[in-house]
């Protein structure tokens, strides 16, 4: 059973405008969210982390939304830029384990000049 | 500081054979974790540690499988007599984690297994 869900497997966006990446999880336990870039052959780079304390998390481009009544969170990139085009995925920690993060499966973006 | 490095970064072996991974964290990390990637899914937890310690393994984690951190350094990954159902990207770790707080954790590029 995932905990944690990334419904749309891709998004295409064009180069300038707004990409938006939704996440869904279970666990109202979760405490501690992540977003994770990847590209081909690499691991995954950390983007930006948000508590359960908090609605909201900027970090230049990367804003994250946390919406903890629908259990739900999302990645907003503005303007996106063709070098964004890679998998993001999103993570979650808590829920009685202290160690590991819970990923989703991943949205594959892709941003057009 | 380089990051998380992993070594070797790609492994192909037989069916049957033993392997070993090795991963070096950030220097000043107190924790390192394994994950394993299969095509198509998110990374999925293996085991941490925190200094030398393993507090926590996955049910993934079987039998077959065993890891280290002996000084609270590096950590090595063995799978023993590999199946063709390891074959994945393995995954090392790290974060400087204090008390019951969440931190970052930050990636190494990887070790991709791949079984014959």
């Amino acid at each position: 059973d995932q905990q944690v869900k990334q419904n749309s497997p891709s998004l295409s966006v064009q180069e300038g405008r707004i990409s938006i990446l939704n996440c869904d999880y279970t666990n109202s336990m979760f405490d501690y969210f992540l977003w994770y870039k990847k590209y081909p052959a690499e691991g995954p780079t950390f983007l930006i982390s948000i508590s359960s304390i908090k609605d909201k998390n900027e970090d230049g481009r990367f804003t994250v939304f946390l919406n903890k009544s629908a259990k739900h969170l999302s990645l907003h990139i503005v303007p996106s830029q063709p070098g964004d085009s890679a998998v993001y995925f999103c993570a979650a920690s808590g829920g009685g384990s202290q160690g590991n993060l819970i990923f989703g499966k991943g949205t594959k973006l892709s941003v057009k000049p | 500081d380089t990051g998380v490095s992993q070594d070797p970064r790609h492994k192909i072996t037989k069916r049957g054979q033993n392997v070993t991974f090795r991963c070096d964290p950030i220097s000043e990390h107190n924790r390192l974790y394994w994950y394993r990637q299969t095509l198509g899914q998110g990374p999925e937890f293996l085991t941490y540690f925190q200094n030398e310690a393993q507090l926590e393994k996955s049910r993934l984690l079987s039998d077959r499988f065993s890891a280290e951190r002996p000084k609270g350094s590096f950590s090595t990954l063995e799978i023993q007599r590999t199946e063709q159902g390891d074959s994945a990207m393995y995954l090392c770790a790290s974060s400087l984690t204090i008390g019951f707080s969440n931190y970052e954790q930050y990636f190494g590029p990887g070790t991709r297994l791949t079984v014959t």
